[in-house]
């Protein structure tokens, strides 16, 4: 069963514009990863933030993570053309460390 | 590092036929992962194996599905028979040793492999 779910399922802004998703899972976790997939290509990695830590920044992606709320989000600030993707959040399931993946969030950007 | 490679990229079959997906994963990591990716189901975990081990096979769907990792550098997924509703992408994805400790589990990705089943 799916642990994460990304919300909204997809969102297109105009570039320049920030864009934050969100995702929301159903158990205790040890870390919560953000993915990226453009289009007909693999997954690729993006941050990892530990379930003690609160907020995370990585060049122009900040996530953030409120365990109290089973909740995360991901923020890309002055998107760009080349932002549009589907991004993933994967979660381990408590007691687990096999992360699993929600259905994604598909952006697009307008140049 | 080339990455993870996963073959062949295409495959059309049609019903009733064997299918053989292959993966390499990067050298040293101590995980692999089979995932299916379809529109209605989102990407689901098949199985995944820990040093050459399958650990947990529950995500395979079927008997018709397989999956073997003979050494370190080598899995296959298999269907047979193949039937349409398999029709869907194929990720093979491999991770380092994950423990409490260092408890990254960091995913690499291979490429995928689309498979059609008609």
């Amino acid at each position: 069963s799916q642990q994460g779910e990304e919300d909204p399922q997809a969102l297109s802004i105009q570039e320049g514009e920030n864009a934050t998703m969100n995702c929301s899972y159903k158990t205790s976790i040890n870390n919560l990863q953000w993915y990226r997939q453009n289009s007909g290509r693999g997954l690729v990695h993006l941050i990892l933030i530990r379930s003690n830590e609160r907020e995370k920044h990585s060049g122009r992606l900040r996530v953030t993570l409120d365990t109290s709320k089973k909740s995360s989000s991901l923020l890309i600030t002055a998107s760009r053309a080349a932002d549009t993707a589907s991004y993933f959040c994967a979660t381990p399931p408590g007691g687990s460390y096999i992360p699993t993946f929600g259905r994604g969030t598909s952006l697009i950007v307008h140049p | 590092d080339a990455g993870v490679i996963q073959s062949p990229r295409h495959e059309v079959t049609e019903m009733g036929q064997e299918v053989t997906l292959r993966c390499k994963p990067i050298s040293g990591h101590d995980y692999l992962f089979w995932y299916r990716q379809t529109m209605m189901r989102g990407l689901e975990l098949l199985i995944y194996f820990n040093n050459n081990v399958p650990i947990d096979d529950s995500g395979m769907p079927e008997d018709r599905f397989s999956a073997k990792m003979p050494n370190a550098s080598f899995s296959t997924l298999k269907i047979q028979p193949s039937e349409p509703r398999d029709s869907a992408v194929y990720f093979c994805a491999s991770s380092l040793r994950v423990t409490v400790i260092l408890p990254s589990g960091e995913l690499f990705f291979g490429e995928g492999s689309r498979l059609t089943v008609l």
